[in-house]
């Protein structure tokens, strides 16, 4: 059974940075990109980016270059996301997902991420 | 990026048939897939490649079209179909997704 385990939601202050993670399980890890999708309160979904674990290839949304920073562990089989220079626009839930074909066929339970002073 | 647009909300009874469309402002051939997400819950995948039923959903859920012009269809409609809905596209490069429709029962 594949299943994305994310890390716990964060508290954060504004100009912070936070770096979450995304522990893959039940499927070997290097032979799937894995992504990153935003959902803001109350809104619909954005892609963030994608890290391919085999060889390292990051690919970003133009919208989320500077913020988003994608890494991977393969001998943990976690996925990392870094947001840096947290604003209250960042506040929201953020997914990974395993893409399987063209389409996001399993997800995390999601991180959420509060900017607050 | 590639727009896709959806009707916000709908409302039908149980036992009836919804469709839920999803316009998108390019062609994006057949690579669109349908999520339903759940209150509080992640998105899953009930539709990919426009038509296909993703393993374990119920056959209720059904999906068409290509192009510009998508359909997911529910029928008959229960209870726990209470949900949003999202389209996807991938032909395009970033993938998008629409607003969302958010399906409520009478």
């Amino acid at each position: 059974e594949v299943k994305l385990q994310q890390s716990g939601d964060e508290l954060v202050r504004p100009g912070a940075s936070v770096k979450m993670s995304c522990k893959a399980s039940g499927y070997t890890f290097t032979d799937y990109a894995m992504h990153w999708v935003k959902q803001s309160p109350g809104q619909g979904l954005e892609w963030i980016g994608t890290i391919i674990p085999l060889i390292d290839t990051t690919s970003y949304n133009q919208k989320f270059k500077g913020k988003a920073t994608l890494t991977a562990d393969k001998s943990s089989n976690t996925a990392y996301m870094e947001l840096s220079r947290l604003t209250s626009e960042d506040s929201a839930v953020y997914y990974c997902a395993q893409l399987g074909g063209n389409w996001f066929a399993y997800w995390g339970q999601g991180t959420l991420v509060t900017v607050s002073s | 990026d590639t727009v896709l647009t959806q009707s916000p909300a709908l409302a039908v009874s149980p036992g009836e048939r919804v469709t839920i469309s999803c316009r998108a402002s390019e062609s994006v051939s057949t690579l669109m897939h349908w999520y339903q997400q759940k209150p509080g819950q992640q998105p899953t995948l009930l539709i990919y490649l426009a038509s296909n039923l993703e393993s374990g959903v119920p056959a209720r859920f059904s999906g068409s079209g290509s192009g510009t012009d998508f359909t997911l269809t529910i029928d008959p409609v229960e209870a726990d179909d209470t949900a949003t809905y999202y389209c996807q596209q991938s032909w395009n490069d970033p993938p998008t997704f629409g607003g969302g429709t958010k399906l409520e029962l009478k």
